[in-house]
């Protein structure tokens, strides 16, 4: 009973495509988050929606636009692909009160040749 | 800039002996800290964390040491097991924000029979 998932786990595309990842999560979470992970490891933040609400949004292309259609869902859509997009973007989410924990889920891995 | 920094990329250690991970920081507004296990393939999975009002936190063969002053915090991980070979992140977050995590590059533990 997965928590928190992604899909597609992977994604290969061309240059100039558009195209969407999708997550969601059973965990009654109110806030959840997108990540990317470079080809350096890093994990950074790029945003994050709390009860569909955006709350955070890093330094990112505005090629990138997150949609929240409901609190279960937060769904990252990238226009233009770019050779620099590749990466591995992470979902997660966290509970509204208490400490910090974030859960996270599988990972998608996309890859723009 | 980066905030959170695991200057040992790596680490390989004897299985039943202890395994230190460590990490700083730079932002004196991180309240909470929090440590990441990442297997290949998977999502970081939420090991253990702390908040700065307390210098040590246990479960388990897990504790989590902080000291504020030098801005360190360390993984003990003791009896180290097979298992536990996965690439550990460190990761801070500031009370009050958006619970933003600000997470380390890693550092890939791995235990030796």
């Amino acid at each position: 009973d997965t928590a928190v998932s992604q899909t597609p786990k992977y994604l290969v595309t061309q240059m100039g495509n558009d195209k969407s990842i999708k997550c969601e999560q059973n965990l009654g979470h109110d806030t959840m988050y997108w990540y990317k992970q470079d080809s350096k490891k890093f994990l950074k933040i790029m945003f994050s929606y709390n009860n569909k609400e955006l709350i955070i949004n890093e330094t990112v292309p505005n090629r990138f636009s997150p949609k929240s259609p409901d609190k279960a869902h937060l769904n990252l859509h990238i226009n233009s692909l770019e050779l620099g997009d590749s990466a591995v973007y992470f979902c997660a989410s966290s509970p509204p009160a208490g400490g910090y924990e974030q859960y996270f889920g599988p990972g998608t891995r996309l890859t723009v040749t | 800039d980066q905030q959170v920094k695991q200057n040992s990329p790596s680490l390989s250690v004897q299985e039943g002996r202890i395994s230190i991970l460590n990490c700083d920081y730079t932002n004196s507004m991180f309240d909470y800290f929090l440590w990441y296990k990442k297997y290949p393939a998977e999502g970081p999975t939420f090991l253990i964390s702390i908040s700065s009002i307390k210098d040590k936190n246990e479960d388990g063969r897990f504790t989590v040491f902080l000291n504020k002053s030098a801005k360190h915090l360390s993984l003990h991980i003791v009896p180290s097991q097979p298992g536990d070979s996965a690439v550990y992140f460190c990761a801070a977050s500031q009370r009050g924000g958006a619970q933003k995590l600000v997470f380390g590059q890693g550092t890939r533990l791995t235990i030796n029979p």
